[in-house]
């Protein structure tokens, strides 16, 4: 199994930070890795898809970056609706496996 | 816009069998380019993929089924087609499937991405 390794696990920013979450994979995965964003009581939302494309309807300020084994994943302003625990997927083998999460709290 | 909606129930016995279904409106069971999956989310495991079913016709017409290999002895993911929707059946359960079940399409074929979510159930395994 392709093992997802994220950092930290979690952080606290102020509203307006730029926050930075790194997601680790113990094989090359090339592009093959999503981000997702979670909030309390909710199913997982998707926000990057294939390493750096932006979902339709997610806003500019949610990037991703990287390839082979390292990914970065960067909100450039947090917003008080960003509290939420972020994971990173990958796709390039299965099974399908998730990193552990960075929890995103505002300080 | 593609909708999944979540049923069953939330308590099962060890060694039973958890049965969730889920409903798909917006999109089809059957499509060439969707898949339809099984996650699991626990404290203690975190983000778990379970396995999916998916239907491709570009060579043989046929239904295609994936399991991660820690519940493969014990799992059945079954599309309806008459219904459009999906079945998780796993059998043998222990407390350490107590868990959110969630499904999940993955869209595309040129990529691969969790789209849309089903709105989660929380199965606990409890005599």
């Amino acid at each position: 199994d392709i093992q997802m390794t994220q950092s930290p696990s979690s952080l606290s920013a102020s509203v307006g930070d730029r926050v930075t979450i790194t997601c680790q994979a113990s094989h090359d995965i090339t592009n093959y890795l999503n981000w997702y964003q979670q909030k309390p009581g909710k199913a997982p939302k998707l926000l990057i898809y294939d390493a750096s494309n932006l979902e339709t309807g997610v806003p500019s300020r949610f990037s991703g970056s990287g390839s082979g084994t390292d990914f970065i994943f960067t909100i450039s302003s947090l917003q008080p609706e960003d509290i939420a625990t972020y994971y990173c997927q990958q796709y390039d083998n299965l099974p399908l496996t998730f990193g552990g999460g960075t929890k995103v709290e505002i300080k | 816009q593609v909708q999944l909606q979540q049923s069953g129930p939330g308590l099962v016995k060890p060694s039973q069998t958890l049965s969730l279904t889920c409903a798909i409106s917006g999109d089809s069971v059957s499509s060439n380019s969707s898949a339809w999956n099984w996650i699991r989310q626990s404290p203690s495991r975190g983000l778990e993929w379970l396995g999916r079913t998916y239907y491709r016709s570009k060579y043989r017409s046929k239904w295609y089924n994936d399991y991660a290999i820690s519940v493969k002895s014990r799992i059945t993911i079954n599309p309806d087609t008459s219904k459009n929707q999906f079945s998780l059946q796993l059998n043998s359960v222990t407390p350490e499937d107590t868990a959110v079940y969630y499904c999940a399409r993955e869209g595309s074929s040129s990529s691969s991405h969790f789209d849309y979510w089903g709105q989660g159930t929380l199965v606990t395994v409890s005599s």
